[in-house]
């Protein structure tokens, strides 16, 4: 597509809840990188993929956090048993590869997904 | 530990006015830098970068950066603000020496007050 699609675009769940994030990245983009925004906060890496693999999930905060993208395009971030903590806005961003400081990739972002626990 | 510092949270200033908001980054090695800007109700949006060579940048909309490897900064600068740069702005980092992901900074409100 044109740009990095998420949805949904707002989520209210109750605690302890099951949830999932969808993410669309721009076609032919192989990197795609999860972060998470607080309110007030600059956004936080969680993880990051190349191709259907997860390069670097040393981001996502515990066992409750698991990112999927089995196909190389599209990928999902599933939250286990939800808390009130959890409660941000969900970042998808890709890029045609993966990032480095001697590369000349940028990050594209979506819209994001605004994920409320109450 | 690799951080990124933006140490003006809440920016206030009339049109017209130059605009310097301060970015400072805490690890060595060679280093890409970018500032992000979100305008109110929509996404992150890229306003400029820094790969390599000149280390004056210039991005979208007049504004410009500038690195200085010395002072470890990356600072946003624009002549004359206007009403519609209202948003917030986020600087970002990404060095060879550390994950291959944008580590960014808390960012920083801007207001012009018509």
């Amino acid at each position: 597509g044109a740009g990095v699609s998420q949805t949904p675009s707002n989520k209210v769940t109750e605690k302890g809840k099951y949830v999932e994030l969808r993410c669309d990245p721009i076609s032919g983009h192989t990197a795609l990188y999860w972060y998470r925004q607080s309110l007030g906060q600059g956004p936080e890496f969680l993880i990051y993929f190349q191709g259907t693999g997860a390069a670097d999930d040393s981001g996502l905060p515990n066992d409750r956090f698991f990112a999927v993208r089995p196909e190389g395009s599209v990928s999902t971030l599933k939250i286990q048993r939800t808390e009130r903590g959890d409660s941000a806005v969900y970042l998808c961003a890709s890029s045609l590869g993966t990032l480095s400081a001697s590369g000349a990739n940028v990050l594209t972002f979506g819209a994001g997904s605004r994920l409320t626990v109450l | 530990a690799q951080s990124v510092s933006q140490h003006n949270h809440h920016v206030i200033l009339s049109e017209a006015a130059s605009l310097e908001l301060g970015c400072n980054y805490s690890y060595g090695g060679t280093v890409n830098l970018f500032w992000y800007v979100q305008y109110p109700g929509q996404h992150l949006q890229l306003l400029l970068k820094y790969f390599s060579g000149d280390p004056l940048v210039k991005g979208i909309k007049g504004f410009e950066a500038e690195f200085i490897k010395s002072k470890f900064s990356f600072n946003l600068r624009k002549p004359s603000v206007q009403w519609s740069d209202t948003a917030e702005y986020f600087c970002a980092v990404i060095s060879n020496t550390g994950r291959r992901a944008l580590t960014f900074g808390s960012g920083t409100r801007l207001q012009v007050q018509p």
